[in-house]
């Protein structure tokens, strides 16, 4: 099972800032089967990025992925006040599929 | 516009079978561009994988669950199905239905991610 360890735990910054969210994987993920999901309490998750880069469907572009092998990053531009929530980065390639544990961007 | 209707008891006892519908709203069930997966998130943790189906009928699981999980789809009714036996108190989570498209790029058809979830439903396990 591939272990995915997500840092930091909380991210705490104010509206304006840049989010920078690490995703290091136990073993070496294909970039084509890491996503990530944008999560708010009572809410479904939201798909963000797959493929490790590519944004989803009306994901506006201040949202960003980047990386390859074991070290992913996602990438949040100008925090908007919709933006504080946590963050899970998943891969979808291997059997069974894992999840990170999730970062949590708090408003500071 | 997709809807995914989820529907559960809400309260489950010890040792017995938890079932969960998903109703799919825009027949996209029907289709072998769309693969069907469940997700569970205890309290306080993050999100589990259960398992994935697929249009061919193949279906893929939890290693720490296989033996106890039964995801099924069933196209005359829109709907897809999650039976767990057996449940303990470990078992209490939000359990989310989701749909996941299979994409081309440059050429290749590929398997995407879960790209559309369902609201939750909460399941506690207790006597």
């Amino acid at each position: 099972e591939i272990v995915l360890t997500q840092s930091p735990g909380t991210l705490s910054l104010s509206p304006g800032e840049r989010a920078t969210l690490s995703c290091r994987a136990s073993q070496s993920v294909s970039s084509t089967f890491l996503a990530w999901y944008q999560h708010k309490t009572g809410q479904a998750p939201r798909l963000l990025i797959y493929g490790a880069s590519s944004r989803a469907t009306g994901i506006p572009d201040r949202f960003s992925g980047s990386g390859s092998g074991t070290d992913f990053t996602l990438t949040i531009n100008r925090l908007e006040p919709e933006d504080f929530a946590v963050y899970y980065c998943h891969q979808y390639g291997s059997s069974p599929q894992t999840f990170g544990l999730g970062t949590k961007v708090e408003i500071k | 516009q997709l809807q995914l209707q989820q529907s559960g008891p809400g309260l489950v006892n010890p040792s017995e079978t938890l079932s969960l519908t998903c109703i799919v709203s825009d027949g996209s069930i029907s289709s072998s561009d769309y693969y069907w997966g469940w997700v569970r998130q205890p309290p306080g943790k993050g999100l589990e994988w259960i398992g994935s189906v697929y249009y061919s009928g193949t279906s893929y699981y939890n290693p720490s669950l296989k033996s106890r999980v039964s995801p099924s789809v069933d196209r005359s009714k829109n709907q897809l199905s999650l039976k767990l036996r057996s449940v303990t108190a470990a078992d209490t989570a939000v359990y989310y239905c989701a749909r996941g498209t299979f994409y081309y790029d440059s050429g290749t058809y590929l398997r995407g991610p879960l790209d559309f979830w369902g609201q939750g439903t909460l399941v506690t396990v207790s006597s």
